[in-house]
C-alpha cells in the first residue's frame, strides 16, 4: 500500500497566485512528514518538515504546510508564487518500522506562468 | 562546503557493461543512501548503509551492490547494466537514522544513467 500520495502529476499557476500541492499519507501513527523540491538538474532540497512540534510549519522561500491528522494530509502552499518556485516537489513520510527510511511521493511539477 | 559528491554526472552504457557510480560526503554523517528517480515514479531506495561497515536493502536493489567504503564514501555498483537501470541515480546522507527519524536528507546532484 503506498505510503504517500500526491495529488496532480502536474501543477501551473500564474506569477502571484496561490500555490496549492497536495499530499496524503497512509498511517495508523503520526508520522514525520516532509516536502522537498528539486529544480531542474539538482539534487532535491528540504523546504520543510513536521515532527510534531507544530501542525503549521513554516518553510524556506515562504512555503508552508499544515499537518491534519483527521484528513491525514500535509497540504503544501504558498500565498503568491514567483517564476524561481517552478520545480518539482516531492512529499516524504518517515514512519515508525521503516528503520527511518523515507519513502516519497511520486512528484508534482510546478510551472508558473508570467 | 561540497556536501554530497556524485561522479559521474553522465554516463551511457551498453547492455551488459558494468560501472560504478561513486559518492563521498564531507559532513561526517554517519547515514548514507542510493536512489533512483524515474518519470512518474518518484524516487526509489536502492541500498542505504545505517553506518560505517553495515548495507541494507532497500526498495528496488536487484542488479546493484553496494560498498561502504569509509565514513565518507558509499558506492553504487551496476555487475551487468540493464535498458530498464535507465535513470538518475541520487545519492543522499544524513546524521543518522533511528527508527522513525526527522533527519534532514542532503542529496547530490546526481547521475544520469543511459543503458543502450
Amino acid at each position: 500500500a503506498q505510503s504517500v500520495t500526491q495529488l496532480g502529476s502536474h501543477v501551473s499557476v500564474s506569477e502571484g497566485a496561490l500555490v496549492l500541492l497536495r499530499c496524503n499519507y497512509s498511517s495508523s501513527v503520526p508520522p514525520y512528514l516532509f516536502w522537498y523540491v528539486q529544480y531542474p538538474n539538482q539534487g532535491l532540497q528540504l523546504l520543510l518538515k513536521y515532527t510534531s512540534a507544530a501542525t503549521l510549519v513554516k518553510g524556506i522561500n515562504g512555503f508552508e504546510a499544515e499537518f491534519k491528522k483527521s484528513e491525514t494530509s500535509f497540504h503544501l502552499t504558498k500565498p503568491s508564487a514567483h517564476m524561481s518556485d517552478a520545480a518539482e516537489y516531492f512529499c516524504a513520510v518517515s514512519l515508525w518500522g521503516s528503520q527511518g527510511n523515507l519513502i516519497f511521493g511520486k512528484g508534482t511539477k510546478l510551472s508558473v506562468k508570467p | 562546503n561540497a556536501g554530497v559528491t556524485q561522479t559521474p554526472k553522465f554516463q551511457v552504457l551498453k547492455t551488459g557493461q558494468s560501472m560504478t557510480l561513486q559518492c563521498a560526503q564531507d559532513m561526517n554523517h554517519n547515514s548514507m543512501y542510493w536512489y533512483r528517480q524515474d518519470p512518474g515514479m518518484g524516487l526509489r531506495l536502492i541500498y542505504y548503509s545505517a553506518s560505517e561497515g553495515t548495507t541494507d536493502k532497500g526498495e528496488v536493489p536487484n542488479g546493484y551492490n553496494v560498498s561502504r567504503l569509509n565514513k565518507r564514501e558509499f558506492s553504487l555498483r551496476l555487475e551487468s547494466a540493464a535498458p530498464s537501470q535507465t535513470s538518475v541515480y541520487f545519492c543522499a546522507s544524513s546524521a543518522y537514522r533511528a527508527q522513525a527519524t526527522n533527519e534532514k536528507l542532503f542529496f547530490g546532484s546526481g547521475t544520469q544513467l543511459s543503458v543502450l
